[in-house]
């Protein structure tokens, strides 16, 4: 079974900073997808960015940007000149890619990121 | 598009009391997820269907509990009897099912059971 791993149960971050937040995942699948949702207070769960795993290029997507390392499972989210905005929970998370897999998503625990001003 | 649908948004019900969750996906989306999410667990799949059709019931945590996908515009997540420990939010989500695609969520149901 695969797992998600989210081992930062918080981090800080000053707005206009950078801040890096650390995922790692354990499967014996090599094909599959990687996701990094934002829930705000709100509790809306929102996309963030995502990563195909056959694809070696790191996405992005404006001041988010990952740092997928496929040997050692690792798969980080890098926000730009964060802002108040980004303050929220962050969730990392796989799906697998395998034709007839199972179609969910696996979750971290998540981390909480606030943004001081 | 509206996007994926919860109602109630939030529900508080006495123990014992049977609870209705309900979800309308975004059109076309082949695919309708129940998740529930709690400090202890975090989020976690209680049922997906495919096409209206139940595919994973695993996650589903007893028989108290029970999801139906009538057509393919809405589902339910019912709870019968409910419990203390079934407080929790219940995300609903969907997506098609080209490869790649994310799943798209509710804004949740946030249920207390007293």
């Amino acid at each position: 079974a695969q797992t998600v791993t989210q081992s930062q149960p918080e981090m800080s971050v000053q707005e206009a900073e950078t801040v890096t937040l650390s995922c790692t995942y354990d499967t014996s699948e090599s094909d599959y997808y990687l996701f990094w949702y934002k829930q705000p207070p709100s509790r809306q769960m929102i996309l963030v960015i995502r990563q195909e795993a056959y694809k070696q290029q790191n996405a992005t997507e404006n001041r988010f940007s990952v740092n997928f390392q496929k040997a050692a499972k690792s798969f980080s989210l890098k926000i730009s000149d964060s802002q108040l905005g980004d303050a929220a929970m962050y969730f990392c998370a796989y799906r697998s890619a395998r034709t007839g897999a199972n179609s969910k998503l696996t979750f971290g625990k998540g981390i909480t990121l606030s943004v001081r001003p | 598009d509206a996007g994926v649908i919860q109602s109630p948004r939030h529900e508080v019900t006495e123990m014992g009391q049977e609870v209705t969750l309900r979800c309308k996906p975004i059109s076309g989306h082949d695919y309708l997820f129940w998740y529930r999410q709690t400090m202890m667990r975090g989020l976690e799949l209680l049922i997906y269907f495919n096409n209206n059709v139940p595919i994973d019931d695993s996650g589903m945590p007893e028989d108290r509990f029970s999801a139906k996908m009538p057509n393919a515009s809405f589902s339910t997540l019912k709870i019968q009897p409910s419990e203390p420990r079934d407080s929790a939010v219940y995300f609903c989500a969907s997506r098609l099912r080209p490869r790649g695609t994310e799943a798209f969520f509710g804004q949740g149901t946030r249920l207390t059971v007293v």
